[in-house]
């Protein structure tokens, strides 16, 4: 069974940092692209980024790009998202999401809230 | 960007009902749609892909249709399960984008 645990959400002051983790189980990690995508309260879904299977390819949304960096560890199958600089906007509930373009399995999402 | 509009925002409907939500995109892309079901508190479930592409284990009402810039999700004999919010995606260019979602409720 695939699975995805996101892990290391929480409250943060605006201007602050934090580092997201996904834990991955049940499939070839290292064959797979992954993804981060996020939800504000009430709102839709938007992409945040996305990481190469060998991690060559990198792509990061306008909004998040300069502030964010994913990275991935094969060999603890693991997904992660530093992000600096943080805003109010970001507050969110932040998924990681296995897939190259399509999105076929879905943590359950970590919640940051950024704050003063 | 490409910029997804789904249609309509909400809708009320009843079990047994068979509803079609749209999707319409701002450039042409081909199938490179995606289409996925939330539930409250829940994260995303990827229903169909490449436009018409039931995923594996997704039941058979739902159906998804369309190329170029306008698509339909269908669901066929409504559910309890299926009243959530669903999103399309777009998969044809990076950055990802998805709609603002439609939200089926009783």
């Amino acid at each position: 069974e695939v699975q995805l645990v996101e892990a290391g959400g929480g409250l943060v002051n605006p201007g602050g940092s934090l580092r997201l983790s996904c834990a991955t189980s049940g499939f070839t990690f290292s064959h797979s692209t992954m993804n981060w995508v996020r939800q504000a309260a009430g709102k839709g879904l938007e992409w945040v980024s996305s990481i190469s299977s060998d991690g060559n390819y990198i792509y990061y949304a306008d909004s998040v790009k300069g502030r964010f960096t994913i990275s991935r560890d094969k060999a603890k199958n693991s997904l992660y998202l530093h992000m600096n600089t943080l805003r109010d906007d970001d507050t969110a509930v932040y998924y990681c999401a296995r897939g190259a373009a399509e999105f076929d399995n879905w943590g359950q999402g970590t919640l940051v809230t950024v704050s003063s | 960007d490409i910029h997804l509009t789904q249609s309509p925002s909400s809708l009320s409907a009843s079990v047994g009902d068979t509803v079609t939500l749209t999707c319409r995109t701002s450039q042409t892309i081909s199938s490179y749609v995606i289409w996925y079901q939330q539930r409250p508190g829940k994260a995303p479930k990827l229903l169909i892909h490449a436009a018409s592409s039931l995923q594996s284990g997704v039941p058979s009402r739902f159906s998804g249709t369309g190329s170029g810039t306008d698509f339909t999700l269908t669901i066929s004999s409504l559910q309890p399960e299926d009243f959530a919010t669903y999103y399309c995606q777009q998969s044809y260019s990076v950055p990802w984008t998805f709609g603002q979602g439609t939200k089926v409720e009783v």
